[in-house]
């Protein structure tokens, strides 16, 4: 089954380090794949897409991530996290003609100062 | 421009109840969808639509049912509440998903409706 993996569901960074958020993809064809995040209490918003061509993805609040391939990965990343980050980040994706969004299970962010 | 509005914000409902939740979107989106959203469990599809009058079934869709009469909304019906849908619900909207074109591909979701079914 097509489908995306987060394998933290919990991850505890101080403010200022730099953060790795994990996505793992089982897509045969080339897939689509999305961040998004959730701030508390608020729908979703897109951080960053990867559809084909450039590998690393540049998104909105200085995240990006990197597809590769061989390791089925889209890795979401920022060099200096900052409080206001603390949230829910969820990995999606699908792959071409397909009408639908598969969801990972997500992984809470907190920040520490 | 309001984006995706979703009406009510809370509910809550005693078993066997039934009630409808509104989803509205003014960006003349084709593609609407409604998930549910529960703890340790992501988002699950519940139905989506890819045009009005178009409705079809995503990962959960049972205690369910949906209408697009109207491109620009998308009703969620549950006809006899469970506990089991105590949820937060969540509506979302975009173009043809992998158009490939820039802009054109992204969910826009909605704030989210808490529903406690008692």
């Amino acid at each position: 089954a097509q489908s995306v993996t987060q394998p933290d569901i919990h991850i505890t960074v101080s403010e200022g380090a730099s953060l790795e958020l994990r996505c793992n993809y089982s897509y045969g064809a080339t897939p689509y794949l999305f961040w998004y995040v959730q701030s508390p209490g608020q729908g979703l918003q897109l951080l960053l897409k990867y559809f084909s061509g450039d590998t690393l993805v540049q998104g909105i609040k200085g995240f990006e991530a990197e597809f590769k391939r061989s390791q089925s990965s889209f890795n979401l990343r920022k060099p200096s996290v900052h409080w206001s980050d603390a949230a829910e980040y969820f990995c999606a994706g699908t792959n071409f003609g397909n009408e639908k969004l598969t969801f990972g299970t997500g992984t809470r962010l907190t920040i520490i100062p | 421009n309001a984006g995706v509005t979703q009406t009510p914000k809370f509910r809550v409902l005693k078993t066997g109840q039934s009630m409808t939740l509104l989803c509205a979107q003014d960006m003349n989106h084709e593609y609407m969808y409604w998930y549910r959203q529960d703890p340790g469990m992501g988002l699950r599809l519940i139905h989506y639509s890819v045009g009005e009058g178009t409705t079809a079934k995503g990962e959960v869709p049972d205690g369910y049912n949906v209408s697009r009469l109207k491109k620009q909304n998308f009703l969620l019906g549950l006809e006899s509440a469970a506990p089991s849908q105590t949820s937060v619900y969540f509506c979302a909207s975009s173009y043809p998903l992998t158009s490939g074109t820039p802009n054109t591909d992204t969910q826009y979701f909605g704030p989210g409706t808490r529903l406690t079914v008692l």
